[in-house]
């Protein structure tokens, strides 16, 4: 069965360094996303990407963040300088559909900023 | 007031009990998902809604759009149904038609 795939599984970092996630979603998706998840809260939307641009952002999602899908296949989210609050599971998605595509969740990565 | 409201936080069940996890909303959406998350911390789409019922093996899902209201049901429940259950909402407005806004979940645990 067809799966999104996330890496690293965990990552430390120390604060102010620059931090990427990967995720390859399944491949006839069109439709790709990022959320997070701080420990104990629930899970925040960041940023919705189709047609190689963000379509739609939260307010989470400020100038340190930045999402690219470099060759087709990967789609990244970048971290420029992490803080602190930064640390939180990290979720990526994606669907064929935009408003009523079923999702796939990849397993998460989880960042620790130290 | 959150969008999204489930109930009840935290659910203790006796291995083969019905469970009813519910699940209001107060804006108007365009699709309603039902979410397992496992205690790993992994998320699996259980069922995506924009009416009626649908079901899954010993999971059932309505919706009711006129009254913002959802339930996930487990029949027979097992001690592998535990995790945490989470509601999450596709708006239909047109500026913030692609989140999802979840709910704070439902921590399931079903005792054998």
């Amino acid at each position: 069965e067809p799966e999104v795939t996330q890496t690293p599984s965990h990552q430390v970092t120390q604060m102010g360094q620059e931090v990427i996630l990967r995720c390859v979603p399944i491949s006839n998706h069109l439709y790709f996303y990022w959320y997070r998840q701080i420990l104990g809260q629930k899970v925040e939307f960041l940023v919705s990407f189709y047609n190689n641009e963000i379509s739609e952002k939260s307010e989470i999602f400020d100038d340190q963040f930045s999402v690219e899908r470099p060759d087709g296949s990967n789609f990244t989210l970048k971290i420029r300088s992490t803080k602190l609050e930064d640390s939180a599971m990290y979720f990526c998605a994606s669907s064929k559909r935009e408003y009523t595509g079923e999702l796939f969740f990849g397993e998460g990565s989880r960042l620790t900023v130290l | 007031k959150n969008e999204v409201e489930q109930s009840p936080q935290n659910l203790t069940a006796q291995e083969g009990e019905f469970i009813t996890i519910n699940c209001s909303y107060s804006v108007g959406i365009s699709a309603l998902h039902w979410l397992q998350q496992h205690p790993g911390g992994g998320i699996v789409s259980l069922f995506m809604l924009s009416s009626g019922k649908k079901k899954h093996g010993r999971l059932i899902a309505t919706i009711n759009i006129q009254e913002k209201h959802s339930s996930l049901h487990i029949t027979a429940s097992h001690p592998r149904d535990s995790a945490v259950y989470i509601c999450a909402v596709k708006s239909s407005k047109g500026t913030s038609g692609s989140r999802l806004t979840f709910g704070e979940g439902t921590q399931l645990t079903v005792n054998p």
